[in-house]
């Protein structure tokens, strides 16, 4: 079946624009995850949706950042005037539900330059 | 605060040769602990895990030996291929820990070459 898709694979903006990054998990699949994944400093987590709602926004970095999730299924994070330091690829990953006995399966990523 | 510290930064192996990484945690709340391997252009893949009540796993190539007492755990790649050659990712996760279960704390990644 299909897995995590992102679009789009790479997106260059302009410091001080807004940007729209999406994420379509694998069907069914309830929880969803955002991560950033910044040169040389692995992945950082970002946000959780379970079904639409986000229990747990506790990695987002700034209030500029902000995420949706509709119908349980795509979800869109959206970064508001953006700075050098948001360059990045920003990952997706979906499971069947929440916990750690639910592999998380991840999107290829968007790839994030600001210049 | 980093909870997931992973070293090597880089690893060349040549082939045939047994790769090993390393990964050190501080929370004891972590009771999860896989291993992901990423190619260029793609994805983190889960590779394998492992949890607190067994000291090795083994499958295939791939095994994860883990340490409860000294939070350390490692990932040895017996026989390295050309094709293992990506970066790995440890990372840990907790089933109770508050409001985070589940959320992945990763370490900062290895780049592995094998060299044929």
């Amino acid at each position: 079946g299909a897995g995590v898709s992102q679009s789009p694979s790479n997106k260059v903006t302009e410091k001080g624009k807004d940007v729209e990054l999406r994420c379509d998990p694998i069907s069914g699949h309830t929880a969803l995850y955002w991560y950033r994944q910044s040169l040389g400093q692995g992945l950082e987590f970002l946000i959780y949706f379970q079904g639409n709602s986000a229990p747990d926004k506790s990695g987002l970095p700034s209030d500029r950042f902000s995420a949706e999730r509709t119908g349980g299924s795509v979800s869109t994070l959206t970064i508001q005037r953006t700075q050098q330091e948001d360059s990045a690829v920003y990952l997706c990953a979906s499971s069947s539900q929440r916990g750690i006995s639910y592999e998380q399966y991840f999107g290829p990523g968007t790839r994030l330059t600001v210049t | 605060q980093q909870q997931v510290k992973q070293s090597p930064q880089s690893l060349i192996v040549q082939k045939g040769g047994i790769s090993i990484i390393n990964c050190a945690y501080e929370n004891t709340a972590f009771d999860y602990f896989p291993w992901y391997q990423q190619f260029p252009g793609k994805g983190p893949a889960l590779l394998i895990a492992i949890r607190p009540d067994v000291s090795e796993k083994k499958e295939g190539r791939f095994t994860i030996s883990f340490n409860k007492s000294a939070k350390q755990f490692s990932l040895h790649i017996m026989d390295s291929q050309p094709g293992d050659s990506a970066t790995y990712f440890c990372a840990a996760s907790s089933e109770n820990y508050g409001g985070s279960q589940g959320n992945l704390i990763f370490g900062k990644g290895t780049k592995l070459s094998v060299k044929p």
